[in-house]
């Protein structure tokens, strides 16, 4: 069953501006990850957060976790046209031994 | 660099055809997993593996799919009589651990049935 819900479904924005996509979960998780997926690509990893970590940072991406509300978000600061993608979160449900993907946000940078 | 590879990219099949899609994990990942991808939405889990074991197959249907991963080969996911709703891009991923780290995707085959 699905795990992840992304919020917004797709997301456009100028270039330089900063993406903000959420993420809502249903059970107890052992942590969180965000992946991005380019056109006619396969998934690539960005970031992982365990449930006992608030926030965490890498290069332009920052990506928050809220355990009693179920919820992460991911910022991406300073966006570039090579940003677009769609991004996904997935979680590693306690108890649980594989990740599960939500459906995904298209984000779109504009020129 | 190290890269999970998949063959073929692209594969079409007619509607109760055999399809055979092949995974060559990284060396050293002992967990791989298939994941089905429709229409660019979701990602459904199919199965994984530790080494050459199944470890979760609770996302495969049960009647025409099935997979392998034996030793010193490419690991394989097979679609008997496939049908039109099988079409989808099917990925692989390898991992190290199943939980603590995340996971190389391939590129995927697309798995076109007409």
């Amino acid at each position: 069953s699905q795990q992840g819900e992304e919020d917004p479904q797709a997301l456009s924005i100028q270039e330089g501006e900063n993406a903000t996509m959420n993420c809502s979960y249903k059970t107890s998780i052992n942590n969180l990850q965000w992946y991005r997926q380019n056109s006619g690509r396969g998934l690539v990893h960005l970031i992982l957060i365990r449930s006992n970590e608030r926030e965490k940072h890498s290069g332009r991406l920052r990506v928050t976790l809220d355990t009693s509300k179920k919820s992460s978000s991911l910022l991406i600061t300073a966006s570039r046209a090579a940003d677009t993608a769609s991004y996904f979160c997935a979680t590693d449900a306690y108890r649980d031994d594989k990740i599960i993907f939500g459906k995904g946000t298209r984000l779109h940078i504009l020129p | 660099g190290e890269e999970v590879a998949q063959t073929p990219k692209h594969l079409v099949r007619g509607e109760g055809q055999k399809a055979k899609l092949y995974c060559a994990p990284i060396k050293g990942h002992s967990y791989v997993f298939w994941y089905q991808q429709v229409l660019k939405n979701e990602f459904k889990f199919l199965i994984s593996f530790q080494n050459e074991n199944v470890f979760d197959e609770t996302g495969m249907p049960k009647e025409r799919f099935s997979a392998k991963c034996l030793p010193n080969s490419p690991c394989s996911l097979e679609i008997q009589a496939t049908k039109l709703e099988d079409s989808a891009v099917y990925f692989c991923a390898s991992s190290q651990l199943v939980r603590e780290g995340g996971y190389t995707f391939g590129s995927g085959t697309r798995l076109t049935v007409v």
